[in-house]
C-alpha cells in the first residue's frame, strides 16, 4: 500500500506570493489533515478535511486555506507569503471513525520564504 | 484545553540500553488517543505506537512500549535495546475524539544513542 504523498517536496517563494501544496492520502483514508513545523512554535494543526468537508481548523489567519477533493486527495494554501510562513508543512491521512488511532504523516513540504 | 507536555529537550542513551521518554497530558474529554512519532532529520514523521484511553493494556509495538498512567496522565515512551538509528526527535501526541483527528503535539525530545 502507497504511503502519503506530498508535492512538492521543496519550494522556494518570495514574500506576497501565494503557493499551493499537495497531498495524497493512503488509498481508502477520508481524512486528510495539515501541520505546519516551525522550530519556534512546534507542531501546529492547520486543518482537517473529511471526505470533502472542513471538519477542524486551527488558529491561523485566513491566508491559510484549504480543500479536498473526492478521490481525498488535499490542497492547502497561503496567500501573501509572509517570512514566518516558512516552514515544514506536513499532512497525515487517517481512515477516520473508529480507526481514528491510524494517522500516518507524508515526508512534508519545505517552503522556505525569501 | 488540550496539552501534551515533554519535559525532556534531549536525552542521551548508550546503545543497547533502555530509554524512556516522558509525556503528560491534559483532557477533559474521556475519549483520547495519545501517539508516539519519531522524526529524524529528514523531517518525515513515523509512527510508533498507539494508547487508547479505554484499552486496558500498555501499547507495545517491537521494541517500544508505552508506560500508559491514566490517573496521572502520563504516557511514556520506552524504547528497549536502543539502536544508532533511534537518534531522532520523538514527538508525543494527543487526539481527542471530540475533535475529529486533529492531534495535539508536544514540544519533542530529541534522542541521541551513543556507541
Amino acid at each position: 500500500k502507497a504511503g502519503v504523498t506530498q508535492t512538492p517536496r521543496y519550494l522556494i517563494k518570495t514574500r506576497g506570493q501565494q503557493v499551493t501544496l499537495s497531498c495524497s492520502p493512503i488509498s481508502g483514508h477520508r481524512s486528510v489533515s495539515w501541520y505546519q513545523q516551525t522550530p519556534g512554535q512546534g507542531l501546529q494543526f492547520l486543518f482537517e478535511y473529511f471526505s470533502e468537508t472542513q471538519r477542524n481548523k486551527g488558529n491561523f489567519p485566513g491566508r491559510f486555506s484549504g480543500r479536498q477533493f473526492s478521490n481525498s486527495r488535499s490542497e492547502m494554501n497561503v496567500s501573501t507569503l509572509e517570512l514566518g510562513d516558512s516552514a515544514l508543512y506536513l499532512c497525515a491521512s487517517s481512515p477516520g471513525g473508529d480507526r481514528g488511532y491510524e494517522q500516518y504523516f507524508g515526508p512534508g513540504t519545505r517552503l522556505t520564504v525569501t | 484545553a488540550q496539552k501534551i507536555t515533554q519535559t525532556q529537550p534531549g536525552m542521551f542513551v548508550q546503545e543497547k540500553e533502555a530509554v524512556t521518554l516522558d509525556c503528560t497530558y491534559d483532557t477533559s474529554d474521556p475519549s483520547y488517543g495519545l501517539f508516539w512519532y519519531k522524526q529524524p532529520s529528514s523531517g518525515e514523521m513515523i509512527f510508533l505506537i498507539y494508547q487508547g484511553s479505554y484499552d486496558q493494556q500498555n501499547a507495545t509495538e517491537g521494541r517500544y512500549s508505552l508506560n500508559f498512567q491514566k490517573a496521572r496522565k502520563s504516557a511514556n515512551l520506552v524504547i528497549s535495546a536502543s539502536q544508532l538509528g533511534d537518534s531522532a526527535m520523538y514527538f508525543c501526541a494527543m487526539r481527542e475524539d471530540l475533535y475529529g483527528n486533529k492531534l495535539v503535539f508536544g514540544a519533542g525530545t530529541i534522542l541521541r544513542v551513543k556507541s
